[in-house]
């Protein structure tokens, strides 16, 4: 168990709509990453939050968005669901230090999202 | 931004020593590696981190030659158990982007 924590566990949404998923960063970890995770594929990286704002981001529309908050947890959001956005989204928690580097990335068990 | 490949799939037995490989030709000075392990529906688990040279575990080694275009992970004397998918994940130091290689589906036979 890495202590990072996912919600809800699955989700069910149709074309158009929008939704949240949310994560809780691992005890003492400071930044957290989103992934998507289509069926029989690698994650791909969506974005990372440091410091409450977004520190780097994959190549995903800007439909996907997100927040940290102080206490490190973020969410995702994502607006005009499409088909295509079915997946499992993960979020890894890591620490980046005083130099600004980031350490190894921990991975919650992750939401599965279907859109119909 | 480093693309990575991997071998779709492997087989193995009980008890013998499993080396999987990713290519990240353009792999970026700042870039460091990460091997991780996937069973269905759940998140990736770490395995091991290294930025060059051997770095070693208690669960394994991955060898990374001095051009780090490559990298080899080893799993020593492998179990039923240790049957998932083996992600490579080249990471840039500062956040900026994460490449996760296409999966390696090991299957340990007995």
């Amino acid at each position: 168990e890495t202590g990072v924590t996912q919600s809800p566990t699955h989700l069910i949404k149709t074309r158009g709509q929008q939704v949240t998923l949310r994560c809780s960063s691992q005890s003492g970890h400071n930044t957290v990453s989103w992934y998507q995770q289509a069926l029989g594929q690698g994650p791909q990286f969506i974005f990372q939050y440091y410091r409450e704002e977004e520190n780097g981001r994959g190549n995903f529309p800007p439909r996907f968005s997100g927040l940290q908050f102080p206490n490190y947890s973020s969410e995702l959001n994502v607006n005009a669901l499409e088909l295509d956005d079915s997946a499992l989204y993960l979020c890894a928690s890591s620490l980046v230090g005083s130099g600004g580097v980031t350490d190894t990335q921990y991975f919650g068990p992750g939401t599965r999202l279907t859109v119909l | 931004l480093a693309k990575t490949t991997q071998p779709i799939s492997m087989d193995s037995y009980e008890g013998q020593e499993v080396n999987i490989t990713c290519s990240h030709n353009n792999i970026a000075t700042n870039d460091y590696i990460t091997w991780y392990q996937q069973f269905p529906s759940q998140g990736p688990r770490f395995i091991i981190q290294g930025y060059k040279t051997k770095v070693t575990n208690e669960v394994a080694s991955l060898f990374i030659p001095a051009d780090r275009k490559s990298s080899t992970l080893s799993l020593p004397r492998v179990s039923l158990s240790d049957t998932a998918v083996y992600y490579c994940l080249v990471g840039d130091d500062y956040g900026q982007n994460f490449v996760f290689g296409p999966g390696t589906r090991l299957s340990v036979l007995p």
